[in-house]
């Protein structure tokens, strides 16, 4: 069966930085593109970032763009997400998902496995 | 960015009822139109992928229908079960983009 689950949020103040963790298991996860999406409180779902199997593609959103970094461990089954410079309207749950994408290229996407979550709250 | 239009933001029907929601795309999306439902404080789960093909386990009375621009999510006999929010989301071009969500209530 197929686990995420997440790690490292915490309450940060405007300006700092939070590294966020997806262990994954029950899957090859070096076969497969990773996401991040977050929610704000209240609020709908936002795709962050997204990550090839390699680790040769990424892409952002333009909102973390140049402020987040995705990044992937394949021997530890171990997503990243690295914030930096956070502003408050970066308060929400991260969420990590698998992507039905395997391979170098993605044509056919969808988020099909979710991790639980992990909130992260900027704030002074 | 392309944006995703759903209808309605909420929706309030009886047990048995036929429910339908509507996303519509800014642009032409082919069929790179996905459904997810959301029940409170729990992460998303994947119902229909490439706006009509039913996820392994997802029960069959959920479906969905559409490509270019309109799509339709059904759920043909609403269940106690499915109170929650669904979301559609397009992965036709970067960034991927979701509705706004629609949010299910029982009457």
């Amino acid at each position: 069966e197929v686990h995420l689950v997440e790690s490292g949020g915490g309450l940060v103040q405007p300006g700092g930085s939070l590294r966020l963790s997806c262990a994954a298991s029950g899957f090859s996860f070096s076969r497969y593109w990773m996401h991040w999406v977050r929610q704000a409180p209240g609020k709908g779902l936002e795709w962050v970032s997204r990550m090839n199997n390699d680790g040769s593609t990424t892409n952002y959103a333009d909102s973390v763009r140049g402020r987040f970094a995705i990044s992937r461990d394949n021997a530890k089954s171990t997503l990243y997400l690295e914030t930096n410079s956070l502003r408050v309207d970066d308060t929400a749950v991260y969420y990590c998902a698998k992507s039905a994408c395997s391979g170098v290229n993605c044509y056919l996407d969808a988020f099909d496995k979710w991790g639980q979550g992990t909130a992260v709250t900027v704030s002074s | 960015d392309i944006q995703m239009t759903q209808s309605p933001s909420s929706l309030s029907a009886s047990v048995g009822d036929r429910v339908i929601i509507t996303c519509q795309a800014s642009q032409d999306i082919r069929d790179c139109l996905n459904w997810y439902q959301q029940k409170p404080g729990k992460a998303p789960k994947l119902l229909i992928y490439d706006a009509s093909n039913l996820q392994t386990g997802v029960p069959s009375r959920f479906s969905g229908s559409g490509s270019g621009t309109h799509f339709t999510f059904t759920i043909s006999s609403l269940q106690p079960e499915d109170i929650a929010t669904y979301y559609c989301q397009q992965y036709d071009n970067l960034p991927y983009t979701f509705g706004q969500g629609t949010k299910m209530e029982i009457k």
